[in-house]
């Protein structure tokens, strides 16, 4: 089936760097979607991009559509302690009626305040 | 409006036994889904539902069944639990058909069989 690699598995930072992780895949998708899950909770959607090129902002976070259809990132700007958590990356296409979501394996973040 | 909610949050089974996770929204949304989270990995589709009365496989079936009466619940069924099973669950529901602002997961069921 189809697999998406992101990478990095984990990242430790100090509070106030930029963040950058990123996604991709041996197959086109028609969205990509960032969310994030904090311990002991499911994810939550940060950004979703739905055209080859789209860069779109959601406060400090930035994400684009590779032009390929086969990649994405995520950057974090001044990263603060509520940041952390694991960053997943998925991608959809609406192939008949199902809607279905790719996930990655996630990027986990640490920031030392 | 509570979103999609899932029961119970944690439960721990014996080997060979059943049990059924809920799950529910409030949302009027058609599309509801079963993902399985294991440690250090990413979501992966057990089960999915785009409507009452229709539900199909998604990438990891075996050992579960599902049923979709009403719009609002969507419950996974663990017939026989084995210990690969031990995983945390995640229910999702969109409104489907490319709409995404509404794509919510429930705050996930953690099962441990042993």
């Amino acid at each position: 089936g189809q697999q998406l690699n992101q990478s990095p598995q984990s990242m430790f930072i100090q509070e106030g760097e930029d963040v950058s992780m990123n996604c991709t895949s041996s197959s086109i998708f028609n969205t990509w979607l960032w969310y994030k899950q904090d311990p002991g909770e499911g994810p939550v959607l940060l950004i979703a991009l739905y055209k080859a090129g789209e860069l779109t902002s959601n406060g400090r976070l930035t994400a684009q559509f590779g032009i390929t259809r086969k990649d994405s990132f995520l950057n974090i700007s001044a990263s603060i302690p509520s940041d952390v958590g694991i960053y997943f990356c998925a991608g959809l296409n609406y192939g008949g009626s199902q809607g279905n979501l790719i996930f990655g394996k996630g990027t986990k973040l640490s920031v030392k305040p | 409006n509570a979103g999609v909610t899932q029961t119970p949050k944690f439960r721990i089974l014996k080997i060979g036994q059943s049990m059924t996770l809920q799950c529910a929204q409030d949302m009027n949304h058609n599309y509801m889904y079963w993902y399985r989270q294991d440690p250090g990995m990413g979501l992966k589709l057990i089960y999915y539902s785009v409507g009452a009365g229709i539900t199909d496989k998604g990438e990891v079936p075996n050992g579960y069944n599902v049923s979709r009466s009403t719009t609002e619940d969507f419950p996974l069924r663990l017939e026989l639990a084995a210990p690969s099973q031990t995983s945390v669950y995640f229910c999702a529901s969109t409104y489907g058909g490319g709409s995404l602002d509404g794509y919510t997961f429930g705050s996930g069921t953690r099962l441990t069989v042993v």
